[in-house]
Parts: structure tokens; sequence; C-alpha cells
């Protein structure tokens, strides 16, 4: 079955710090894309970033890194210098042959001055 | 564009009664996407259209909920009889790109908080 875990339920980060939040996946398939998503307050789920499974280098976006490793099956996020407006949910998400996203629980990352 | 538009953003209604949620997509998208989202959870998959088919239907989409795109534009979700269980956000997406093109960046709307009372 096709799972994403979150195993992080909340992070503190100071600002101006980097921060990894944590996501494995399980699926056979060995094409699939995965992907980040940030849900602030007002419930927007706003793109991060993506990877997919055949790409040989890690996605960037700014200060957002995806790092992956395939033989673990870990798509872990990295913001880079952490801004108090990164305060949010993140979720980390998989697609295979259809677009459609299966979600994991998501980690609320607090960002502190 | 303005993105993916969502109406309305919240909703109260008493158990038993119907409510119809709508979507419009970014222009020109023509994949969109229903999600439903409950407290402390990921978003979960409802239904998928392809312009005006609707192509995958969750087991979650009970007999009650129905999805349309009739004009592969705007989309409409109604959920009938409604009970305190549907109480969630409702999350519409689109994006563009061809069929079977797996990796295509979905674009959210704010949603449509249900509450069930």
């Amino acid at each position: 079955a096709q799972k994403i875990t979150q195993t992080q339920p909340g992070m503190f980060v100071q600002e101006k710090e980097a921060v990894t939040l944590d996501c494995t996946y399980d699926t056979s398939d060995p094409s699939y894309g995965l992907f980040w998503y940030k849900q602030p307050s007002s419930g927007e789920m706003i793109f991060l970033i993506y990877q997919g499974s055949y790409d040989q280098q890690n996605a960037t976006e700014g200060r957002y890194s995806l790092n992956f490793q395939k033989a673990r099956k870990s798509a872990n996020l990295v913001i880079s210098a952490s801004q108090l407006g990164d305060s949010a949910m993140y979720f980390c998400a998989m697609n295979h042959n259809t677009d459609k996203l299966i979600f994991g629980t998501g980690t609320r990352l607090q960002v502190f001055p | 564009d303005t993105g993916v538009s969502q109406d309305p953003r919240h909703k109260i209604t008493k158990r038993g009664q119907n409510v119809t949620f709508r979507c419009d997509p970014i222009s020109e998208h023509n994949r969109l996407y229903w999600y439903r989202q409950t407290l402390g959870q990921g978003p979960e998959f409802l239904t998928y259209f392809q312009n005006e088919a609707q192509l995958e239907k969750s087991r979650l989409l009970s007999d009650r909920f129905s999805a349309e795109r009739p004009k592969g534009s705007f989309s409409t979700l109604e959920i009938q009889r409604t009970e305190q269980g549907d109480s969630a956000m409702y999350l519409c997406a689109s994006s563009s790109g061809p069929q079977r093109a797996p990796y295509t960046e979905a674009f959210f709307g704010q949603g449509t908080r249900l509450t069930v009372v």
C-alpha cells in the first residue's frame, strides 16, 4: 500500500536557524513524485518543492531543499534560515501514475525569535 | 488569474440538510481534484476530473456525495443528508498537463470549512 509517514507532530526552531522535517514513504511503484506543501492557518495548501523518483539530484527551491534518499525511502524537507512566517503545518505527499496526492499527517513548525 | 477559488469559505448546516460547494480552478487547468481534511490529519483524496470526465472516486465518497464538472471548468461538490462526521475542510485543487502525466504541480484553493451541527 502507498503511504506517507511524518513522525514529528511538532517542531520548534529559532529564527535564522535551519530545520529538517522528516518524511518517509512506502510504495512498490518505481515511478512516483514526492511533494511538500505548507498550510498556514488560512487553510490554503501552498506548494513548496517536488522530487521525482528518477531525479538524480536533490530538489532545491530557494530556502527549501529536499533530502531524497531513495534506498531509505525518505524525502526530508530542509528549511534554511527560518523566518517567523515559516510557522505553519507542513505536509509531505506522494503521487503515482494519476495525479491524486497521498498526504502524511503533517508536522506543525513553530519558529520563535 | 487569481488562483483556485472556493465558495463558500465557511458553511454551518444542520444535520440532514444538503450542502453544495463550488470550486473555480485556474483558467485552462484541465484537472480538478477534491480532497477532505479533518482536524489533525492530512488531506484525503475524494475525486478527480479530467476536463468534464470524472475519472476516479475514492471509497470515502459515499452515495451521499456527488461531484460534477459540467463544462470542464468549475466544479460542484454536493453532500446530501449531512452527518456530523461530514464536518471537515473540503479542499479543491487544479493542475494542467497531458493525460497520464504523473508529476504535475497541483494548486489548492483555501477550502470550504463545513460544520454540521
